[in-house]
């Protein structure tokens, strides 16, 4: 039981390069989400989804996409990487609940530095 | 939207009990509190949640008065690997979809020998 799964762990690009970062789970939760955390900063969630083939933006969407075409895998995209994604980003997943605060389950992060 | 307000910074010393506030004014009827971990370079980590009163789990204590608009976590006998970031999230009310969970900027919690 691997629990959230983030692909690459680290990753260099250029400005205007494109790349996607793989979120998996293996829990069978139905929320994931997208955060990116910058030095010194709290969390602030980019995009999120509430089951297979939906998805919504969060508090900070511009500049990104996200699809959930499986129900365990949530990817996050760049399609032209500027120097202010440079960042840390966290994916987590969480269970369906009657409550609106689910316990969430992070991933390790994927540090991505734009040049 | 529910916003949580934290104080920046706590400093403590080992063996100490802890306690960081949240206020959250907005919270709404059917949210829940619940409190994160987080360490240098990992993800959060779960530690507690409640929705009134006080919850009391193996690692800390959750207090929440009757108006819930703040909490209280409790950290008892403190020890050096409890340094981290504290988080205290809450759900928010006017999202159109319960789920989307906003953290706030946490309070950085120095536990010293």
């Amino acid at each position: 039981n691997a629990g959230v799964t983030q692909t690459p762990k680290f990753r260099v690009l250029k400005t205007g390069q494109s790349m996607t970062l793989l979120c998996a789970q293996d829990m069978n939760h139905e929320y994931m989400y997208w955060y990116r955390q910058d030095p010194g900063m709290g969390l602030r969630l980019i995009h999120y989804s509430v089951g297979e083939g939906t998805t919504a933006k969060g508090e900070v969407p511009d500049g990104y996409n996200v699809s959930r075409l499986k129900k365990q895998n949530f990817l996050l995209g760049l399609e032209s990487a500027a120097p202010s994604q440079t960042s840390v980003y966290f994916c987590a997943s969480s269970p369906l609940k009657d409550s609106n605060t689910g316990e969430l389950f992070f991933g390790e992060g994927s540090r991505l530095t734009v040049l | 939207l529910a916003k949580t307000t934290q104080p920046i910074s706590m400093d403590s010393y080992e063996g100490q009990e802890v306690n960081i506030t949240c206020s959250h004014n907005n919270i709404a009827t059917n949210d829940y509190i619940t409190w994160y971990q987080q360490f240098p370079s990992q993800g959060p980590r779960f530690i507690i949640q409640g929705y009134k009163t006080k919850v009391t789990n193996e690692v800390a204590s959750l207090f929440i008065p009757a108006d819930r608009k703040s909490s209280t976590l409790s950290l008892p006998r403190v020890s050096l690997s409890d340094t981290a970031v504290y988080y205290c999230l809450v759900g928010d009310p006017h999202s159109g979809s319960a789920r989307q969970l906003t953290f706030g900027s946490g309070t950085q919690l120095t536990v010293l020998p």
